[in-house]
């Protein structure tokens, strides 16, 4: 059973603009929500996270929004570059870690 | 600073050919240590993870092994290596499960 349901598995994006990813979890347990971005041959780097206590976070181009309440949570990447070009997945943890399938994102020049 | 060194990078190995793929964690103590796989294209399978020395937990039943000789040193092993061990290996480590994981740099272990 998929703990971490995330989607688009694919993701082509024209530079400068926003690329969203989406996640759903069941568990109302889990307590901390990390996205993780994968360049090919590299891998999994953090690349920010939450906790359900508040409902975004941002860190540059980078924000999650999380709603606690639909138990989903999303990645925004704002302005986005070709380097941003990278296969994303989300996670969702409590006493064990669960990863999304991961989402492979193109962002066209 | 904490880094993970995971070695080697590729590995080109024979069909019932034996493996040893080596991480050691530098920079902190009583880590929790993971294998992961990633099959091309695919999401990140747990394969193995650790919480002290000797304390392996399997999560997959398959032909591979896991062992923690040291604090900081994650081993993974197969007698007799499938095709269908083919993938992306990547260690990782983390304090405590609250916390993100970081991994390593990986291996792609091509079984031919």
């Amino acid at each position: 059973q998929q703990q971490v349901k995330q989607s688009p598995q694919s993701l082509i994006v024209q530079k400068g603009g926003i690329s969203i990813i989406n996640c759903a979890y069941e568990n109302t347990a889990f307590d901390y929500f990390p996205w993780y971005q994968q360049f090919p041959g590299k891998g999994p780097a953090l690349l920010i996270a939450i906790r359900p206590d508040v409902s975004e976070k941002k860190e540059g181009r980078f924000t999650i929004s999380f709603n606690k309440s639909a138990k989903q949570f999303s990645l925004h990447i704002m302005d986005s570059q070709p380097g941003d070009s990278a296969t994303y997945f989300c996670a969702a943890s409590s006493n064990q870690f669960y990863f999304g399938t991961g989402t492979s994102l193109t962002v066209i020049p | 600073s904490q880094t993970i060194h995971q070695w080697p990078a590729t590995l080109v190995q024979p069909v019932g050919s034996p493996l040893s793929l080596e991480c050691t964690v530098e920079g902190t103590s009583n880590p929790n240590l993971y294998w992961y796989r990633q099959a091309a294209g695919r999401g990140l399978q747990l394969l193995f993870y650790s919480v002290g020395i000797g304390q392996i937990s399997s999560e997959v039943p398959q032909n591979l092994s896991a062992s923690r000789p040291q604090d900081r040193q994650f081993i993974l092993s197969s007698k007799k290596l499938l095709l269908s061990d083919s993938g992306f290996y990547l260690c990782a480590w983390s304090v405590g499960q609250a916390y993100g994981y970081t991994f390593g740099s990986g291996t792609r272990l091509t079984v031919v």
